[in-house]
Formats: structure tokens, sequence, C-alpha cells
């Protein structure tokens, strides 16, 4: 079975610094994707980034990038120049394609606080 | 377009008793889910659909059950709430199926929080 894991449950970071949280995860699978979601106190599941398995070039959306190591099997997410907003709890996960359907396999999760 | 809608937003149940946690959405999505998040555990799938009429288990199914008599409709039943049924649940759908690609994303409603005493 797939698992996917983040080691760290919390991280703080100020204002316009950059952070990093991590995520390893374990598969058999050579094809697969990979996402962040980011859930603020609103509860709401936001998609941030996503990684195809098979692309080397790491993907970025604006202040959001990720570091993709395929052979080490990390994905960790980088958020550059911090904002307030960007507090809240983000969660790595891990699709395959399967028969019966793509569901979504979630790493623990790690709660980001952003200091003024 | 209103994506993915969970009823209710917050519950509280008595040891025993039963009851559905509604979802629907209107995007013509075929997969959809139920998933439980618990602190320190991230979100466990319960059950899934790939269309209407098929339904399968998650990791955690015990204790639900799920029907999809339409594309649109997927609840969720608890059939005797426990304490360790309290969490917070949450609904999401996309499209699915072969040739599907992997990348696409998961839509997700607002969550229903739930409290068993």
């Amino acid at each position: 079975a797939q698992t996917v894991t983040q080691s760290q449950p919390e991280m703080s970071v100020q204002e316009a610094e950059t952070v990093t949280l991590s995520c390893t995860y374990d598969t058999s699978e050579s094809d697969y994707y990979l996402f962040w979601y980011k859930q603020p106190p609103s509860r709401q599941m936001i998609l941030v980034i996503r990684q195809e398995a098979y692309k080397q070039q790491n993907a970025t959306e604006n202040r959001f990038s990720v570091n993709f190591q395929k052979a080490a099997k990390s994905f960790s997410l980088k958020i550059s120049d911090s904002q307030l907003g960007d507090a809240a709890m983000y969660f790595c996960a891990y699709r395959r394609e399967e028969t019966s359907g793509s569901r979504l396999t979630f790493g623990e999760g790690t709660q980001l606080t952003v200091n003024p | 377009n209103a994506g993915v809608t969970q009823t209710p937003k917050f519950q509280v149940l008595k040891t025993g008793q039963s009851m559905t946690l509604q979802c629907a959405q209107d995007m013509n999505h075929e997969y959809m889910s139920w998933y439980r998040q618990d602190p320190g555990m991230g979100l466990r799938l319960i059950h899934y659909s790939v269309g209407a009429g098929i339904t399968d288990q998650g990791e955690v199914p015990n204790g639900y059950n799920v029907s999809r008599s339409t594309t649109e409709d997927f609840p969720l039943r608890l059939l005797s709430a426990a304490p360790s049924q309290t969490s917070v649940y949450f609904c999401a759908s996309s499209r699915g199926g072969w040739g599907t690609p992997m990348n696409t994303e998961a839509f997700f409603g607002q969550g229903t929080r739930l409290t068993v005493v």
C-alpha cells in the first residue's frame, strides 16, 4: 500500500521569509501524481500545486514551488515571501491510476504558522 | 456553480444514533469519495464511488454505509454512531475512469464536524 509521511506536525515562518514543508512517500509505481493541498481555518481544501512523476522539472505556482526527488521519494513544498494568508494546514497527497478510480492518499499534515 | 455541497456543517449525535451526511456535486463528476480527518492522521478514505450504482470500500469503512443512486449525490450513513466516529468528514469529487488524467483536481466540500457523545 502507498503511504505518505509528513514528519513536521508544525512549522512557523516569519512574514516575507521562505519555508519548506517536507513530504516523503512510498510506492512501487513508476507513474503517479503528487499534490499539495492547503486547508485554512475555514476547513476548505484548496489545491496548491501538483507534480507529475514522469516530469523531472519541478512544478511552480507563483510563490509556491516543489522539490521533487523521485529516487528519494521526496516531495517538499517551498513557500517564498510568506504571507499571513499562507497560515494553514498543508497536506501532501499521492494519486496513482487504478482500475476502479483514482483515490488520493494523504499525509498527516503540517500546521504552518506565519508570524508578522 | 456550487461545486461540492455538504450538509450539515455541524452535528452532535448520541452514541447509538444513526444519521446521514449529505453530499451533492453539480460538475457531472464520475468519481466521488468520503474522507474523515482526524488530528495527526490526515484524511483517510472511507468509501468511494466510480459512478452511479458502483461503490467500494476505502481504508476505514467500518461503521459507515454509502450508496450512489445518481451521479450527483453520494450520501454517507452512520449506522450506529460511536465516539470513535467523532471527526471532520469531507466529501470530494473529480472526473474519473480510464483515460482521465491523473492530475485531475479533486474538489472538496467544506466538511462536516461530527461529535458523538
